[in-house]
């Protein structure tokens, strides 16, 4: 069964840092891999998907990588903004009816 | 844009109380999850359903059962609500995985259940 796995649980940064987060998959037979956000007693926003033959997405300050053969991804966001502030949470994708196995998720906070 | 609704945001039932959390897709995704969020345990699979009458049990189904009568919507049951199921309910669409529509899922705001 894929397991995923993110370090760290927390990080707090000041405003203007950047900063990556890492996700861990055991299961490198994935379809793809998904880095979401969520803020406080919400659901989940998709921010970049990464297909199994692509090595990274970017979108604005975030660039996403993927790295199958190692079982990993980060998440890189540049310049930090205490909007940023959230939980992020990372899943892989299986063939199996686009099942997702998520990760327990990074709380960032990000101070002024 | 895809709009993914659940019934309620907040919800407080007691124990024992059959509890139905109902969640609404208006893309015609062909597939729907439900998962429980818990602190430290990030989400969980509960049920998925890939089709109308179609549903497939998840990593942690014990205590929960589904419905889907009809394709855009997909209910969970909690038969005899129990404390340990407080929790974050996440309700999710997709399409079928390599048909038409990006591959993702879309998750609606969830439904805190409280169980005293």
């Amino acid at each position: 069964k894929q397991e995923v796995t993110q370090i760290p649980a927390a990080l707090s940064v000041p405003e203007g840092e950047n900063l990556v987060l890492n996700c861990s998959f055991t299961d490198s037979a994935i379809y793809n891999l998904q880095w979401f956000r969520q803020d406080p007693g919400k659901g989940l926003t998709s921010l970049l998907l990464i297909q199994s033959s692509q090595r990274e997405q970017t979108s604005g300050r975030l660039n996403a990588s993927l790295d199958k053969s190692s079982g990993r991804s980060t998440l890189y966001i540049a310049a930090s903004q205490p909007g940023d502030s959230a939980t992020y949470l990372c899943a892989a994708m299986g063939y199996n009816f686009n099942k997702f196995y998520f990760g327990s998720g990074t709380k960032l906070n990000v101070k002024p | 844009d895809v709009k993914v609704t659940q019934s309620s945001r907040y919800l407080v039932k007691r124990t024992g109380e059959k509890v139905f959390l109902e969640c609404v897709q208006d893309m015609d995704h062909e597939n729907m999850f439900w998962y429980r969020q818990d602190p430290g345990l990030g989400l969980r699979l509960i049920y998925f359903s890939y089709d109308v009458k179609m549903k497939e049990k998840g990593d942690i189904p014990e205590g929960y059962s589904v419905s889907r009568e009809k394709k855009e919507r997909f209910s969970l049951i909690l038969e005899s609500a129990s404390t340990n199921q407080t929790s974050m309910y996440l309700c999710a669409s997709s399409v079928l995985l390599g048909g038409s529509g990006i591959d993702t899922q879309y998750f609606g705001p969830g439904t805190r259940l409280t169980v005293l």
